[in-house]
C-alpha cells in the first residue's frame, strides 16, 4: 500500500513564525504535491515537484516555498505565517504519468494549521 | 479550458437508496485521465478509480459503478444501496497534457449524506 505521511495532524503557530510542513512517501513516486483545502474553495494547488530539486508553482504559491532534497520527502515552508494561511494542508504523491496526464494521487492525512 | 464541474453541492439520501454523483468535464486534450476520490469525515482523500479517455467501458466495483460517456463529457459515479459509511465528500478530477502535464484539476466536490 502507498503510504504518505505528514509530520503533524494539528499545528498551532503564531503570526510571523516560519513554519515547516513535512511530507514523506514510501512508494518511490516521482511527483509530489502540496494543496490547501478551505471550505467553499475546494482543493487548491500550492506547489508540485516532479523530481528531486525540481519544483513548479501551482495556483496559489504566494507566501509559500518548497524543498525537495530527496525523492521521498517534500517540504512546504511558510516563510512568515499569517492568519490567512490558517487551513488544511494536504500532501500527495503520484507516479509520473505520460502523455495522457498524471496518474492518481495518494494523499496524506492532512495537517490542520492554525495561525494566531 | 480544463475544467471539472460537479453541479451537486450536497446530496442527502436514506440508507439503501441508490445515488448518482454527476461529473462533467472540459478538456482540449485528446487523451486524458479521469478520477474519483472520496474524502470521509476523517479528512484523508482516498483514490477510488482512474479511467483513461480511450476506455469507455463502464466499471463496477461492488456497490460502486462508474459511467463514462465521452460524447457528453461526463463521468458519473453511482453508489447502489448506499450505506452510512458512504457519507463523505466525493471529488471528480481530470489530468491531461494540457492541464500542465503533472497537474490534476479537481472539481469542487459533492458532499453525500447517507442517513440511517
Amino acid at each position: 500500500d502507498v503510504k504518505v505521511t505528514q509530520s503533524s495532524r494539528y499545528l498551532v503557530k503564531r503570526t510571523g513564525e516560519k513554519v515547516f510542513l513535512e511530507c514523506v512517501q514510501d512508494m518511490d513516486h516521482e511527483n509530489m504535491f502540496w494543496y490547501r483545502q478551505d471550505p467553499g474553495l475546494g482543493l487548491r494547488l500550492i506547489y508540485f515537484s516532479y523530481d528531486v530539486k525540481m519544483k513548479e508553482k501551482g495556483d496559489i504559491p504566494e507566501g509559500y516555498s518548497v524543498s525537495r532534497e530527496k525523492k521521498e520527502r517534500f517540504s512546504l515552508i511558510l516563510e512568515s505565517a499569517s492568519t490567512s494561511q490558517t487551513s488544511m494542508y494536504l500532501c500527495a504523491s503520484s507516479l509520473l504519468g505520460g502523455t495522457s496526464g498524471s496518474y492518481e494521487q495518494y494523499f496524506g492525512p492532512g495537517t490542520r494549521l492554525t495561525v494566531t | 479550458a480544463q475544467k471539472v464541474t460537479q453541479a451537486q453541492t450536497e446530496i442527502s439520501v436514506v440508507e439503501k437508496e441508490d445515488v448518482t454523483l454527476d461529473c462533467v468535464y472540459e478538456t482540449r486534450d485528446t487523451t486524458y485521465y479521469l478520477f474519483w476520490y472520496k474524502q470521509p469525515p476523517s479528512g484523508e482523500l482516498v483514490f477510488l478509480i482512474r479511467r483513461n479517455s480511450f476506455d469507455e467501458q463502464n466499471e463496477i466495483s461492488g456497490r460502486y459503478s462508474w459511467n463514462f460517456q465521452k460524447s457528453t463529457s461526463s463521468f458519473n459515479f453511482t453508489i447502489t444501496a448506499s450505506q452510512v459509511v458512504d457519507s463523505a465528500v466525493y471529488f471528480c478530477a481530470l489530468s491531461g497534457f494540457n492541464t500542465g502535464g503533472f497537474k490534476t484539476i479537481f472539481g469542487a466536490g459533492t458532499r453525500l449524506f447517507v442517513k440511517a
